[in-house]
C-alpha cells in the first residue's frame, strides 16, 4: 500500500532552517509529483509546492518564492522540502501527498510539526 | 489567503442531511477546473473525500456525495452519522495564483 513516512517534528529559531523529509513506499515513486501542504492550528491547509521526482522540475506558491526549496532523492524514494528565513508564522503542520495528474492528493504523509520560536 | 469560501460551520442531527458550498471565482471553479474534498479529524492528515467534482475513492460511504457549477461546488451528506463529524475543506487550481488552493473548512457536527 501507498505510505508516505515524513521525518520527525522540529523546533527553529526565528531566521533558521528547516528541511523535512518524505519517504515514499508502496508504488512507483517517479509515476507522481510530491505536494507540500502546510496547515498551522486552527487554520485550513495552505498550498506550499510541488516536486517532480521524475526530473526533479518544481512549482512553488507565490508567497513561498524564494525561501523554500524542494529536492528529490530517487534512490531512496525520498522528497524534502527545506523553508529557510523562518518567521513564528511558519509554525505549522507541513505534509507531503501525492499530487494525481488532476491535481488532487490521493495519498498524505502523517505530517511534520514545524515550531518557530525564540 | 484561502480564495475557496466555505461556511464555517454545518450542523445536523443523525440521519439527516447537510451540505456545504464551496465559492470560487473565475480563476479556479469559474474557469473549469476540478474541485475536490478533503475530510479531516483533529490530529491528522487530510483524507481525500471527493475527487474531480463528484467521484468517491474507494472506501467513501455513499452517502458522501458532491456537485459543482460554474464557480461553486457543494458537498451533501445524506444520513448523518456520529463518525462524520470532522473538519471538511475543498480544494481546487487557481490560474492566477498558478498553484492549488485550499477552501476556508467546514466543521460539521453531529446534534
Amino acid at each position: 500500500q501507498v505510505q508516505l513516512v515524513q521525518s520527525g517534528a522540529e523546533v527553529k529559531k526565528p531566521g533558521a532552517s528547516v528541511k523535512v523529509s518524505c519517504k515514499a513506499s508502496g508504488y512507483t515513486f517517479l509515476d507522481y509529483d510530491v505536494n507540500w501542504v502546510r496547515q498551522a492550528a486552527g487554520q485550513g491547509p495552505e498550498w506550499v509546492g510541488w516536486i517532480n521526482p521524475k526530473d526533479g522540475e518544481t512549482g512553488y506558491a507565490q508567497k513561498f518564492q524564494g525561501r523554500v526549496t524542494m529536492t528529490r532523492d530517487t534512490s531512496i524514494t525520498t522528497a524534502f522540502m527545506e523553508l529557510r528565513g523562518l518567521r513564528p508564522d511558519d509554525t505549522a503542520v507541513y505534509y507531503c501527498a501525492t499530487l494525481t495528474e488532476y491535481d488532487y492528493c490521493d495519498h498524505w504523509g502523517q505530517g511534520t510539526q514545524v515550531t518557530v520560536s525564540s | 489567503q484561502s480564495v475557496l469560501a466555505q461556511p464555517p460551520s454545518v450542523s445536523g442531527a443523525p440521519g439527516q442531511r447537510v451540505t456545504i458550498s464551496c465559492t470560487g471565482s473565475g480563476s479556479n471553479l469559474g474557469a473549469q477546473y476540478d474541485v475536490h474534498w478533503y475530510q479531516q479529524f483533529p490530529g491528522t492528515a487530510p483524507k481525500l473525500l471527493i475527487y474531480r467534482n463528484k467521484n468517491r475513492p474507494s472506501g467513501v460511504p455513499d452517502r458522501f456525495s458532491a456537485s459543482k457549477s460554474g464557480s461553486s461546488a457543494s458537498l451533501a451528506i445524506t444520513g448523518l452519522q456520529p463518525e462524520d463529524e470532522a473538519d471538511y475543506y475543498c480544494q481546487s487550481y487557481d490560474s492566477t495564483l498558478s498553484g492549488h488552493v485550499f477552501g476556508t473548512g467546514t466543521k460539521v457536527t453531529v446534534l
